[in-house]
């Protein structure tokens, strides 16, 4: 069972665009929520994260919005530019310090 | 600072056969847990170790283990290798249960 659901799977997004990944959770137990970034070849990169007593945390370009009472939160990137290409996987934090991982979202950013 | 190292970054075994990856953290980083990535699954949790003691423990037969040296490097074994083994391991380090630094992955392909 997915503990963490991420949507959508693949997206494209014109340069300068708003890029908006969605995922949920059914865990109340999670207390904290990052976001990672993976190129090809490469390890996830902590991108940004979001603990469940704040609604929304930003950094730069790179935005979590969280609704704790719906169980969701979402990342927004603004200005999307081709180098964020990228492939981004939403987590959650677990019991154990186990992190729960989405199924990841490709993001293609054309120029 | 140097980030997590693992090595080797690629392999080609045989079924039947075994086979250990090895992750050097980040200098002071106690914690070292391993993942299983493959594009079916996503990320998967292996184990966790902190101070030469397995922590936690993911949903994966007994053909995974893993151990910790005293100088926190960690390595894992995989015995019995089958097909479905094949994926991208990765090693991510951690000072504080939140913080986890992913190193690039070990690309095993069983064949």
């Amino acid at each position: 069972q997915q503990q963490v659901k991420q949507s959508p799977q693949s997206l494209i997004v014109q340069k300068g665009g708003i890029s908006i990944i969605n995922c949920a959770y059914e865990n109340t137990a999670f207390d904290y929520f990052p976001w990672y970034q993976q190129f090809p070849g490469k390890g996830p990169a902590l991108l940004i994260a979001i603990r469940p007593d704040v609604s929304e945390k930003k950094e730069g370009r790179f935005t979590i919005s969280f609704n704790k009472s719906a169980k969701q939160f979402s990342l927004h990137i603004m200005d999307s530019q081709p180098g964020d290409s990228a492939t981004y996987f939403c987590a959650a934090l677990g019991t154990g310090n186990q992190f729960y991982f989405g199924t990841g979202t490709s993001l293609t950013v054309i120029p | 600072k140097a980030g997590v190292t693992q090595t080797p970054r690629y392999l080609i075994k045989t079924r039947g056969q075994q086979v250990t990856l090895s992750c050097s953290p980040i200098s002071g980083h106690r914690s070292v847990s391993w993942y299983q990535q493959t594009p079916g699954q996503g990320l998967q949790f292996l184990f966790e170790y902190f101070s030469e003691t397995q922590r936690n423990k993911g949903n994966f037969p007994g053909r995974f283990s893993g151990r910790q040296f005293s100088n926190s490097r960690s390595e894992m074994n995989v015995s019995t290798l089958e097909l479905g083994d094949s994926a991208l391991y990765l090693c991510a380090s951690s000072l504080t249960p939140s913080e986890a630094f992913f190193g690039q992955g070990t690309r095993l392909t069983v064949v």
